[in-house]
């Protein structure tokens, strides 16, 4: 089955600590997104990438840091500098041809908790 | 700077019924994509329909269509015959490339639906 997988589903990490969030797609799409969301609001773009060993910063992207050294890969690192990391962290892909050129297809999300 | 907003944070409907979600935004842009998710409990986000700018008809994905409107920069969507399984939060989203600032993604900060039995 073709599809977006993040793991792990529930993370639990210390102040002062880095983690990393994986996301792994078979879509075949060429550009990746993560994204934020926090309790009653919408989605904010961290980071993007539109070609594999590219991306580009988003709207909050202080405190993260990604790669994405394979076209099905795009981890995100929550550095310890990431003021206020808990949330929950979506990763999404898209293709860049038709039939749905830009359409973003979401994995199922990782909860991030600072302890 | 473009701007997407829901107006209605929480909408109610009863099933079989017709409801229509807002969502207005705000871009300089002449070439964009809009669309429109549904985020169950589950937190999954799911694409309900989406709309590119330049088409003047409007999308229509069985019991859910859109109104959109270019030049009042309005998107609103509605759902026909409205099912239990409907409930869930609802975004609007916004996308362009290129033009000022390059690539740009934004999403409202969602309604959330209740369908009641």
């Amino acid at each position: 089955d073709g599809g977006i997988t993040q793991s792990p589903k529930y993370l639990f990490r210390k102040e002062g600590q880095n983690v990393t969030l994986s996301c792994e797609q078979n879509l075949n799409h060429d550009a990746m997104y993560w994204y934020r969301q926090d309790p009653g609001q919408g989605l904010r773009l961290i980071y993007y990438s539109q070609i594999v060993n590219d991306f580009q910063k988003g709207d909050i992207a202080e405190g993260y840091s990604v790669s994405r050294e394979k076209k099905e890969s795009f981890p995100l690192t929550v550095t310890s500098a990431q003021k206020n990391p808990t949330a929950f962290y979506l990763c999404a892909s898209s293709p860049r041809h038709p039939p749905l050129p830009d359409t973003q297809y979401f994995g199922p999300g990782t909860r991030l908790t600072v302890l | 700077a473009q701007t997407v907003t829901q107006s209605q944070p929480e909408m109610s409907v009863q099933e079989a019924e017709t409801v229509t979600l807002s969502c207005t935004y705000d871009t300089s842009e002449n070439n964009y994509y809009l669309f429109w998710y549904k985020q169950p409990p589950s937190r999954q986000m799911i694409l309900v329909i989406r709309q590119e700018a330049y088409k003047q008809q409007n999308a229509t994905e069985n019991r859910f269509s859109v109104n959109f409107q270019k030049a009042a920069k309005s998107f609103s969507l509605k759902i026909s015959d409205s099912q239990l399984g409907d409930t869930a939060m609802y975004f609007c989203a916004f996308m362009k490339h290129g033009g000022l600032g390059g690539f740009k993604t934004i999403f409202g900060a969602g309604t959330r639906l209740f369908v009641k039995a």
